[in-house]
This record gives C-alpha cells, structure tokens and sequence, in this order.
C-alpha cells in the first residue's frame, strides 16, 4: 500500500527550539509538496520540489523555515526558532504526474 | 482576490439528496483540478481529478469544469452519512503550483 510517510505525527516544544518535520514521499514520484493547515488560513503551500529541485518556497517564512530533499526518499522541513505562531499541521504531499498525494501530517504545537 | 474560493459552509443535505459544491479560481492559466475530502482529524484525500471543460464521473460524484467561468463543482448523489466532512477544492495554477480552497463543510442530515 504505497503511501506518503510523515514523522514525527505529533510534536510539542517550547518557543525557541528547533523542529524538524520529515517525509517519505511515494516511490516514483518526483513532486513533493509541503503545506501548512490552520483552522483561519486553511492549506497553504509553503514549498515544493520537483526532481529534488525546489522550484518554489515563496510560501515560507525565510527567516526560519527551511525545505530541503537530500535524497529522492526523504524531503524535511525545519523551523528555527519556532514560534507560538507555528502551530499547525503540516502536510506533506507527494505526486507522479499533476496530482498530490497527502501523508497523515505532523501536528505542530509550539508552547 | 484569493486565488481558489469556496464557500465556507456549513451545506446540510438530507440523506439520499444531492450535495452540490462549488468552487471559483482566479488563474485563467489553470489546467488541472481536483476535489479532495477531509475527515475531521485526517489528511485531504483526493476523490476527483478533472482536466478539461464538462463532466467527469466517477461513481456518485461528478466533477464539473467550466474554464470560461472559471467554475469548478462537485455533485454527490445519493448522499450518505460517510459523506460528510469538508471538501477541498485545489487548482494547479500556471506556476504548476496546488492551490486550495479553504473549503466547504457538508453535513449529510440522517
């Protein structure tokens, strides 16, 4: 059963620390997407790769959000430091062709 | 102007009745649209893709695209409980990126 993987499914730390979000996108596929749900903003877009490219991170606050994919297997995600304000869900997603495939998200809580 | 809209909701449908779900998006350069649902607590799990104007069927849902209108909707026939969760509407915009709506709750009414 092929699958988006994401780890950890749920974190909580203090303001200031460092989080780090991983994914296992679907094997074959060369999109991946990573996105943010919050109950006021919805899903929102924060980066996306394609062949491990980034081809976009104009969604992510620069000054503390990272993506990265150091391999075809593992794309992450790392806030430094992180904010109340980060606390959210992140989904990554991953895709073959146009369309995206979600894993079960990392639910963020920054105390 | 936000790039896919919806309309927040929440849409009750009596069981058995069609749900209706509409979506508008800004990007005429658009080319691929997709509906996703999303339980309470879960990821959006896609249910619809839909590439050029008119109709798409799959089961109870049709998908229905109008790019002059720039109009996207879902129709659920026979609407059971099980459907009832938030329905997103997403757009690959011209930059090949997936854009979404903030979503439509619906409530199927036993």
């Amino acid at each position: 059963d092929a699958r988006v993987t994401q780890t950890p499914r749920h974190k909580v730390t203090e303001m200031g620390q460092e989080v780090t979000m991983r994914c296992q996108p679907i094997l074959g596929h060369n999109t991946v997407f990573w996105y943010r749900q919050t109950m006021m903003q919805g899903l929102e877009l924060l980066a996306y790769f394609r062949n491990r490219a980034p081809l976009d991170d104009s969604g992510m606050p620069k000054d503390r959000f990272s993506a990265e994919m150091p391999d075809a297997t593992l794309a992450t995600l790392k806030i430094q430091p992180s904010e109340p304000r980060d606390s959210a869900v992140y989904f990554c997603a991953s895709g073959a062709t146009v369309e995206a495939f979600f894993g079960q998200g990392t639910r963020l809580t920054v105390v | 102007q936000k790039e896919v809209e919806q309309n927040s909701g929440p849409l009750s449908v009596p069981e058995g009745a069609i749900a209706s779900l509409n979506c508008t998006y800004s990007d005429r350069g658009s080319q691929s649209f997709f509906w996703y649902r999303q339980y309470s607590g879960k990821s959006p799990e896609l249910i619809m893709s839909i590439y050029s104007n008119g109709d798409q069927e799959d089961g109870r849902f049709t998908a229905q695209l109008n790019k002059a209108s720039q109009y996207v909707s879902l129709l659920i026939r026979d609407s059971q409980p099980s459907d009832s969760a938030t329905y997103l509407c997403a757009v690959e915009n011209r930059d090949d990126k997936i854009i979404f709506g903030k979503g439509t709750r619906l409530h199927i009414l036993p």
